[in-house]
């Protein structure tokens, strides 16, 4: 079956480290998209892409950074990790058309903490 | 700019009675909207959507959501609350000028009580 998946599930980490969380899709999905989810605040869109090469920076994009080398994968970069970054990471991905665009399927988050 | 609400953080049901999570929306144009679920340590699944024809829209887990255009609501429903259902769910819209991007609500935590 097609799913989406993240890597690590859970990741601690210094302040001012890079870190990088896997997101991969066997959907084949041309659409992909990171949200960060904090208490109060819902899911918020850090980055997201319609395409390999293609990628758009979210409301919440500062301090990280997203490449789409092919189809199935989108990797997130903190570039120097902030405390303010500690979060839950969620990748989604939905097809470009069709009757079933716009439904985005998420993968089971990553549990980021930043001390 | 598009937008939804969701005007209570909490719903508290007793099993077996109906329950109603509120949903309201601000869009320009024909809104697309969604109904998503999480539950404890894990992701979103997708329950609903409503793009157009039917006003009552039926889903995943005897879930069904009424939209209203008048009223500019979509509120998710279940005649019968089982104690599995306890969630945090999501309204969210379609952004429009951005093709494929969802702006979610808040979320709504569901508890149901047996």
């Amino acid at each position: 079956d097609a799913e989406i998946t993240q890597s690590p599930r859970h990741k601690i980490t210094e302040t001012g480290r890079q870190v990088t969380l896997a997101c991969h899709q066997t959907w084949n999905h041309n659409n992909m998209f990171w949200y960060r989810q904090d208490l109060g605040h819902g899911l918020r869109l850090i980055h997201y892409s319609y395409g390999v090469q293609d990628t758009n920076k979210g409301e919440v994009s500062d301090g990280y950074s997203v490449s789409r080398s092919n189809t199935e994968d989108l990797p997130l970069t903190l570039e120097s990790a902030a405390s303010s970054q500690t979060s839950v990471y969620f990748c989604a991905s939905s097809e470009l058309a069709g009757i079933s665009a716009d439904t985005q399927y998420f993968g089971p988050g990553t549990r980021l903490t930043v001390l | 700019a598009q937008s939804v609400a969701q005007p209570e953080d909490q719903v508290n049901v007793a099993e077996g009675n109906p329950l109603t999570v509120k949903c309201t929306y601000s869009v320009s144009g024909n809104p697309y909207l969604f109904w998503y679920v999480q539950y404890p340590n894990r992701g979103l699944q997708f329950l609903l959507k409503y793009i157009t024809g039917d006003n009552l829209v039926k889903g995943s887990y005897g879930f069904e959501a009424e939209f209203n255009k008048s009223q500019t609501s979509f509120h998710l429903k279940k005649p019968s609350a089982l104690v599995s259902d306890s969630a945090l769910y999501f309204c969210a819209v379609r952004d429009d000028n951005q093709g494929g991007k969802l702006i979610f609500g808040q979320g709504t935590e569901l508890s149901v009580k047996p």
